[in-house]
């Protein structure tokens, strides 16, 4: 049963430059959630996909937006790299309202790590 | 306001005893649920535990459970028999309300997380 996978494991930009980082959900899930963790913190939610649209939300400015593709798979895209977007961007899948017992548990990919010099 | 505190910076246990870390709510829907995750030093979070609001008992998972005190809003995680593997992140989640059959809802608020280092 594949997990939750994300590419690349690690990324250099430099600042202005864009962004684009892969998501594969686990085998079976529907929907993909995107956070950012800085350093020393906790993920800040940036947004969801479900059905190939964008469903929440967080406060996160236009420069962050994403796709979910028919296969569920979903990209990250950032433009215009601040240093500030210099963190851990995670990953996250869940089974689609139709089918879970609403645990809603997400799961989680092994992150993509971003350095914006 | 937090809405998710995690006071615990970070925790020392020995090997092969238990350990509670403790994690506080904030919240004003009566549906919500509670998650907890580990972070190894290598990134990903993975997942330990949940609570719903509406759950009579406490949730268990092998070696952890949830310590779950509705009316005080806390939702301690205890690891029990610790193991040298335990040292890592430990987070504390929260989901308010009820998914919506649209989908929306998933959204996850997390605390700042405690450190826990196991002593051989």
């Amino acid at each position: 049963d594949a997990g939750v996978t994300q590419s690349p494991t690690h990324l250099i930009k430099t600042r202005g430059q864009q962004v684009t980082l892969r998501c594969s959900p686990k085998s079976g899930h529907d929907t993909v959630s995107w956070y950012q963790q800085a350093l020393g913190q906790g993920p800040q939610f940036i947004f969801q996909y479900y059905e190939e649209e964008e469903r929440q939300r967080g406060n996160f400015p236009d420069r962050f937006s994403g796709h979910q593709f028919p296969n569920y798979s979903s990209e990250l895209n950032v433009n215009a790299l601040l240093l500030g977007d210099s963190a851990l961007y995670l990953c996250a899948s869940t089974l689609g309202p139709l089918h879970t017992g609403y645990t809603d548990t997400q799961y989680f990919g092994p992150g993509t790590r971003l350095t914006v010099l | 306001a937090q809405k998710i505190t995690q006071t615990q910076p970070g925790m020392f246990v020995q090997e092969k005893e238990a350990v509670t870390l403790d994690c506080t709510y904030d919240t004003s829907d009566p549906s919500y649920g509670l998650f907890w995750y580990k972070q190894p030093s290598s990134g990903e979070m993975i997942f330990l535990i949940y609570q719903g609001s509406y759950d009579q008992q406490n949730a268990t998972e092998g070696r952890y459970s949830l310590n779950f005190q509705k009316a005080r809003k806390s939702a301690n995680l205890v690891i029990s028999a610790s193991q040298l593997g335990d040292s890592a992140m430990y987070f504390c989640a929260m989901r308010e309300g009820v998914t919506s059959l649209a989908g929306n809802n998933r959204k996850l608020i997390w605390g700042l997380g405690t450190s826990l280092a196991v002593n051989p």
